[in-house]
């Protein structure tokens, strides 16, 4: 399967601290996306970044991928309370797989 | 535009009855995704359509389970008969493919008793 699996599965962290989360996964993609999920919510998009592309930005976020180790990260910056939710990594092969997310919890 | 649009938001219903869950996609979008995410098994993608045609079913449970799209706005996914075991969150999500960023609705959780 390429589905990513996301690492760790929970995090807490305090607010100002950065919080890395990983996504491992099998086979070849064509781009992996990085979502977030608030409890009771549905996904959001954060980032897509595309197999050609090593690392992209957006505000706090910054995502990286590594090919040939089929892993990519996304940090998190200057952590806020309001950054408690779930992330998950999309792997896109032919179509989004989803892994099981990364818990995050940030105390204020 | 008001994103996915999924209803109800909200469904209790006693097992053997009838859900059907509905979706409107983001205007434009050809891709359309409906998906079920349980504590235990997570975040599952049950079918996917591409301009109307189911493309992947191969998610979907079992035969209680069906999917419709009969035009680009607008899609249902039913259950006959519920059972317990189907209470979850259903999920419907578009996109412009099926390869690029997917717009979630905000789901429809169900129970059923």
């Amino acid at each position: 399967s390429q589905q990513g699996e996301e690492d760790p599965q929970a995090l807490s962290i305090q607010e100002g601290e950065n919080a890395t989360m990983n996504c491992s996964y099998k086979t070849s993609i064509n781009n992996l996306q990085w979502y977030r999920q608030n409890s009771g919510r549905g996904l959001v998009h954060l980032i897509l970044i595309r197999s050609n592309e090593r690392e992209k930005h957006s505000g706090r976020l910054r995502v990286t991928l590594d090919t040939s180790k089929k892993s990519s990260s996304l940090l998190i910056t200057a952590s806020r309370a309001a950054d408690t939710a779930s992330y998950f990594c999309a792997t896109v092969g032919y179509i989004p797989t989803f892994g099981r997310g990364t818990s995050l919890i940030v105390h204020p | 535009d008001a994103g996915v649009i999924q209803s109800p938001r909200h469904e209790v219903t006693e097992m053997g009855q009838e859900v059907t869950l509905r979706c409107k996609p983001i205007s434009g979008h050809n891709s359309l995704f409906w998906y079920r995410q349980t504590m235990m098994r997570g975040l599952e993608l049950l079918i996917y359509f591409n301009n109307n045609v189911p493309i992947d079913d191969s998610g979907m449970p079992e035969d209680r389970f069906s999917a419709k799209m009969p035009n680009a706005s607008f899609s249902t996914l039913k259950i006959q008969p519920s059972e317990p075991r189907d209470s979850a969150v259903y999920f419907c999500a578009s996109s412009a493919t099926e390869k690029e960023t997917q717009y979630f609705g905000p789901g429809t959780r169900l129970l059923v008793l």
